[in-house]
């Protein structure tokens, strides 16, 4: 089976950095890809890490460790925008490519 | 381009009723899936398919039906609407030649309510 563990809330200021963790246990390893969902909205691509090791774009980070199953997505210099959820999801090697997701993390961002 | 597109935004059906979600992409991708978004539970895959005339179940499929005849469309069936259907419903495409970094685009949505 697929376990898939990240934070259900967070609150951050604005301006401040926040770290999302998420950590996971899966069949199979094929990459890890953070989303950002606002209510009412489909899921968007953030970013995606399929080697250890930290991706940066822009104020947005992902960091990958494969020998412990963990990721993070960092956001930086934290804007009002940024309150939304945050979705870890892995693709495992079988399958179809498809993706299995965690439960999310929302995030308020407060002035 | 359109995207994915999904139609109807919202649906209220009762229970026993069937009905058929629609979801096409412009984007010749040809991976397509069909998730369920649930409070506290994330998105969950009900089946998917690698290209027209191939499905296959994901994680949830009971009480659901697909169909892949053509590569731009993936309707999901509801043969018999049940309470517990009631969600949020996604459909999303991949490109299968594209880099293993390609990721999956999604739908906006279609809320179903089932009575």
């Amino acid at each position: 089976g697929q376990n898939i563990d990240q934070p259900t809330e967070m609150t951050a200021t604005e301006g401040a950095i926040v770290q999302i963790n998420c950590t996971y246990q899966t069949s199979g390893f094929n990459g890890l890809f953070w989303y950002q969902q606002h209510a009412g909205e489909a899921p968007t691509f953030l970013s995606y890490n399929v080697l250890d090791g930290l991706e940066e774009k822009g104020r947005f980070s992902s960091f990958l460790s494969r020998s412990k199953g963990y990721s993070y997505l960092l956001l930086k210099e934290l804007q009002m925008k940024d309150s939304a959820s945050y979705l870890c999801a892995v693709r495992p090697q079988t399958g179809a490519n498809n993706l299995f997701f965690g439960t999310g993390t929302r995030l308020t961002v407060i002035p | 381009n359109a995207g994915v597109t999904q139609t109807p935004k919202f649906q209220v059906l009762k229970t026993g009723q069937s009905m058929t979600l629609q979801c096409a992409q412009d984007m010749n991708h040809e991976y397509m899936s069909w998730y369920r978004q649930d409070p506290g539970m994330g998105l969950r895959l009900i089946h998917y398919s690698v290209g027209a005339g191939i499905t296959d179940q994901g994680e949830v499929p009971n009480g659901y039906n697909v169909s892949r005849s053509t590569t731009e469309d993936f309707p999901l069936r509801l043969l018999s609407a049940a309470p517990s259907q009631t969600s949020v419903y996604f459909c999303a495409s991949r490109s299968r030649a594209g880099l293993s970094t390609d990721t999956q685009y999604f739908g906006p949505g279609t809320r179903l309510t089932v009575l």
